[in-house]
């Protein structure tokens, strides 16, 4: 069956821009989550979404950053007026409900901003 | 909140021994250890987990051990093989909210 899949795969933008990443969990899973991995290193908490109940947004680094789940499936990440820190591997993840589940990644979208 | 240490940060080991990687966590509450592979351009896979009531599991090649007391867990590869070439993370939580280790290198060298 489909895994989960990220677009764009790589995305170049300039400094101030805006962009959009998009995450399409498996169907059927419940819970996503954000993650965002720098270069060489391991993985930082972003967001998470459960069904219906309110994200936990405690890992987004500043209010630069916002993320939305519409019909409790297709996932947006949104990153405003990038900065040149921003650039980084940004990886979705999915799984049948939340706590103890096994997460299942996608590919990621790397993103450089110049 | 919770802290995963995990070591070595790269590790070379020759084709057919056997690799140990090593994390210690901080919060006694945590009761869920899963190991994730990364293999280069990829997102990370599990590979094995482990829940706080039992010590050890295997699968294959694969064992992961726990210890609750010291808390610490480990990853056992044994046989190595080029395809074990990669990037592996530890993680742990209580809850929904994985914390991860900075990751492990493994090299093996034919």
């Amino acid at each position: 069956g489909a895994g989960v899949s990220q677009s764009p795969s790589n995305k170049v933008t300039e400094k101030g821009k805006d962009v959009e990443l998009r995450c399409d969990p498996i169907s059927g899973h419940t819970a996503l989550y954000w993650y965002r991995q720098s270069l060489g290193q391991g993985l930082e908490f972003l967001i998470y979404f459960q069904g219906n109940s309110a994200p936990d947004k405690s890992g987004l680094p500043s209010d630069r950053f916002s993320a939305e789940r519409t019909g409790g499936s297709v996932s947006t990440l949104t990153i405003q007026r990038t900065q040149q820190e921003d650039s980084a591997v940004y990886l979705c993840a999915s799984s049948f409900q939340g706590a103890g589940e096994t997460q299942y990644f996608g590919p990621g979208t790397r993103l450089l901003v110049l | 909140g919770e802290n995963v240490e995990q070591h070595p940060s790269t590790l070379s080991v020759q084709e057919g021994d056997s690799a140990v990687i090593k994390c210690t966590y901080s919060d006694s509450a945590s009761n869920y250890f899963p190991w994730y592979k990364q293999e280069l351009g990829k997102g990370p896979q599990l590979i094995i987990d482990i829940r706080s009531n039992v010590g050890e599991k295997k699968d294959q090649r694969i064992a992961v051990t726990l210890n609750k007391t010291a808390k610490h867990f480990s990853l056992h590869i044994t046989e190595t093989q080029p395809e074990d070439s990669a990037v592996y993370f530890c993680a742990a939580s209580r809850n929904y909210q994985l914390i991860w280790g900075a990751g492990t290198k493994l090299i093996i060298k034919p």
